[in-house]
């Protein structure tokens, strides 16, 4: 168990410009999380994916967010033309079980600021 | 929908006593699940402890338990015997237990300091 990696862990770019993040979950873990945690504020839930199957996405995921996972092992979210709003830590999660066992494990997120 | 609310931001404690996290929540669901997480300056979320809205005993997992009061919505951590090590952001959060709503909810956090 080498525990949830997520690359980079700092980006830093221009406003406008389009980053992405990669994470990948603990093998053998078919849930995968995206969450985005901003200065002083808990994680918010963007979105939810069971293997390869996006299965919620959060209001918060505008148009100019995607995530993807595309064999069912890591995973990738890009944000388009990013914003200074965009400034933040976005976490990633893996479990391996069916609620109400499931335990989530966490990365150590990518921190991201928008100049 | 649900909202998580921790009213202190930070806290403080001597090394060896013991501290009091405070947390309330708003559900209309009768059943849920119920988490604190520790977030150390690695950033890394930690599972501390969980308790399921069901069972009427509290949760425990070593030096760290809890105060469910369900018709309250309230869910307090006690840590017993604080250590250096337990210096961090702790977040409650809250999940409903609705199939496919995996998503946690969490509150602002609490930033506790453990003082030598």
């Amino acid at each position: 168990d080498t525990g949830v990696s997520q690359d980079p862990r700092h980006k830093i770019t221009k406003r406008g410009q389009n980053v992405t993040f990669r994470c990948d979950p603990i093998s053998e873990h078919n849930r995968l999380y995206w969450y985005r945690q901003t200065l002083g504020q808990g994680p918010e839930f963007l979105t939810y994916f069971q293997n390869e199957a996006q299965l919620e996405k959060s209001r918060l995921l505008s148009d100019r967010f995607s995530a993807e996972r595309p064999k069912g092992s890591f995973s990738t979210l890009e944000i388009q033309r990013t914003e200074q709003g965009d400034s933040a830590m976005y976490l990633c999660a893996s479990s391996g079980r069916v609620a109400p066992n499931e335990k989530l494990f966490f990365g150590s997120g990518t921190q991201l600021s928008v100049l | 929908a649900q909202t998580v609310t921790q009213s202190q931001p930070e806290m403080s404690v001597q090394e060896a006593e013991t501290v009091t996290l405070s947390c309330t929540y708003d559900t209309s669901e009768s059943d849920y699940y119920l988490f604190w997480y520790k977030q150390p300056p690695s950033r890394q979320m930690i599972l501390v402890i969980r308790q399921e809205a069901y069972k009427q005993q509290n949760a425990t997992e070593n030096r760290f338990s809890v105060n469910f009061q369900k018709a309250a919505k309230s869910f307090s951590l006690k840590i017993s015997d604080s250590q250096l090590g337990d210096a961090a952001m702790y977040f409650c959060a809250y999940r409903s237990p609705i199939q496919g709503a995996q998503k946690l909810v969490f509150g602002q956090g609490t930033r506790l300091t453990i003082n030598p």
